[in-house]
């Protein structure tokens, strides 16, 4: 079975300083997806980047950016110029390749806290 | 807009009732998922299902039960033998293909005193 890991349960940034989120997966697969969520204090679940293992170029969305190392399964998100508003837990979350619609696993999240 | 809905927003029942949470999609995805989130815990996925008429359990399914007689309906019943059942409840979706990101509805908070 897969296992996602966020080894740290809390980090604070200063506003318009850069954070990096780790997440590190366990997983026997060589094709898979990626996935980070943003959970707000609304508790509504908002995707924020995605990553497919066979693609080596690292995926990027606006502010937001993931290191992926398939050797070392290792899927890290970084957050540029980081805004009030980003303030939120975000989970790290797997996808197994194996059949069409696939279960995610998820991480335990880690609290981000942004400092104005 | 398509979406998800899960009612009501708060929750609360006596120890001993079974409750049942509603989740409704309008995206016609063909799979949908019912995960428990607790402080420090994430999200723990606790049934789903991948068509109509039938699902799986998850990793926590003890003392939970569903149905999946429409695709858009996924509801979930918290039964009495759910030994910690106050929790906050996400409902999601999702479409064809491991690609495919979970769309969640805005959850459930259960209280049972």
């Amino acid at each position: 079975a897969q296992t996602v890991t966020q080894s740290q349960p809390e980090m604070s940034v200063q506003e318009a300083e850069t954070v990096t989120l780790s997440c590190t997966y366990d997983t026997s697969e060589s094709d898979y997806y990626l996935f980070w969520y943003k959970q707000p204090p609304s508790r509504q679940m908002i995707l924020v980047i995605r990553q497919e293992a066979y693609k080596q170029q690292n995926a990027t969305e606006n502010r937001f950016s993931v290191n992926f190392q398939k050797a070392a399964k290792s899927f890290s998100l970084k957050i540029s110029d980081s805004q009030l508003g980003d303030a939120a837990m975000y989970f790290c979350a797997y996808s197994s390749s194996t059949g069409a619609n696939s279960k995610l696993t998820f991480g335990k999240g880690i609290t981000l806290s942004v400092r104005p | 807009d398509g979406g998800i809905t899960q009612s009501p927003k708060y929750l609360f029942r006596k120890e001993g009732q079974n409750v049942t949470l509603s989740c409704e999609q309008n995206l016609n995805h063909d799979a949908m998922y019912w995960y428990r989130q607790d402080p420090g815990q994430g999200l723990r996925l606790i049934y789903y299902s991948q068509i109509v008429n039938d699902f799986q359990k998850g990793d926590i399914a003890e003392g939970y039960s569903v149905s999946r007689e429409k695709k858009e309906s996924f509801p979930l019943t918290v039964t009495s033998a759910q030994k910690n059942p106050t929790a906050f409840y996400l409902c999601a979706s999702r479409g064809q293909g491991y690609n495919s990101p979970l769309h969640f509805g805005n959850g459930t908070r259960l209280t049972v005193t």
